[in-house]
C-alpha cells in the first residue's frame, strides 16, 4: 500500500533563506508527483507536476526533483518570502484513479 | 486560476438530514473528483468521474453518492449525514489521465454535522 510522508511537519525560517521540503513515498510505481500549496481556509494551488519519466521541474523560485528509485521528491524554494508561508503538500498518482496525498509541511517565513 | 466553484461554501446541518454539495467548472475538463480533508488523515478521495454519467468510488466512499449529468457539474450527496462526515470537502478537476494528470482544486466547502 502506497504511503506518503513529508518531513518536516513544520518549518520556520527567516526571510531570504533557501529551503528544502521533503516528500517520501513507499512504492516507486507512480504516474506522477504533484506539489501544492494550501493557504489557511483555502483550496489547494498546484505548484509543480513531475511526470514519472522526469527528474525535475522548475517554476520561478521553485524547483522540484523526483527520484523514483529512492521514493523521494524535494521542493526547493529559493530566497523565501513571507508570502511563501503556507502548507505544502505533495501527492503521488499511483494508478488511473488513485492520488495519495502526504500530510503536508507547514512553512512559516519570518520577516 | 482554473474556473472551479463550490457551493455552498459553508453549511451546518443536523444528523440524519440529506446534504448535496455542488462543484461547477468552466474549463470543460473531463475528470472531476471529490475529496475530504481531515486533521490527521490529510486529503482522501471519495468519488471521481471520468465523464458524463461515468463515476467510480474512491478510498472513502461509504455514505456518499455522486452524480454527473453535465460536463460542468459534479454533485456529492450525503444521503443521511452523520457527525463523522463533518469535514472540509474539495472538488478537483483535470483534463487528462495518466502521468500528465495535473489536478486543480476548488475553494472547498466546510460542512458541520451536529
Amino acid at each position: 500500500k502506497q504511503e506518503v510522508t513529508q518531513i518536516p511537519a513544520a518549518l520556520s525560517v527567516p526571510e531570504g533563506e533557501n529551503l528544502v521540503l521533503n516528500c517520501s513515498f513507499t512504492d516507486s510505481a507512480i504516474y506522477n508527483l504533484q506539489w501544492f500549496r494550501q493557504d489557511p481556509g483555502k483550496g489547494l494551488t498546484s505548484l509543480l507536476l513531475i511526470q514519472s519519466s522526469q527528474r525535475e521541474q522548475t517554476s520561478g523560485r521553485l524547483n522540484a526533483s523526483l527520484d523514483k528509485s529512492s521514493g523521494r521528491s524535494t521542493l526547493y524554494i529559493a530566497a523565501s518570502q513571507p508570502g511563501d508561508s503556507a502548507t505544502y503538500l505533495c501527492a503521488v498518482k499511483t494508478s488511473y484513479d488513485k492520488v495519495i496525498f502526504g500530510p503536508g509541511t507547514s512553512l512559516s517565513v519570518i520577516p | 486560476d482554473a474556473g472551479i466553484t463550490q457551493s455552498p461554501r459553508h453549511k451546518v446541518t443536523e444528523t440524519g438530514t440529506p446534504v448535496t454539495l455542488r462543484c461547477h467548472q468552466t474549463e470543460n475538463h473531463r475528470y472531476m473528483y471529490w475529496y475530504r480533508q481531515d486533521p490527521g488523515h490529510g486529503l482522501r478521495l471519495i468519488h471521481y468521474s471520468y465523464g458524463v454519467k461515468d463515476t467510480d468510488k474512491g478510498e472513502v466512499s461509504d455514505g456518499y453518492s455522486v452524480s454527473r449529468s453535465k460536463t460542468e457539474d459534479f454533485l456529492l450527496t450525503l444521503e443521511s449525514a452523520t457527525s463523522s462526515q463533518t469535514s472540509v470537502y474539495f472538488c478537483a478537476i483535470s483534463d487528462r489521465a495518466g502521468g500528465d494528470n495535473e489536478q486543480f482544486f476548488g475553494p472547498g466547502t466546510r460542512l458541520t454535522v451536529l
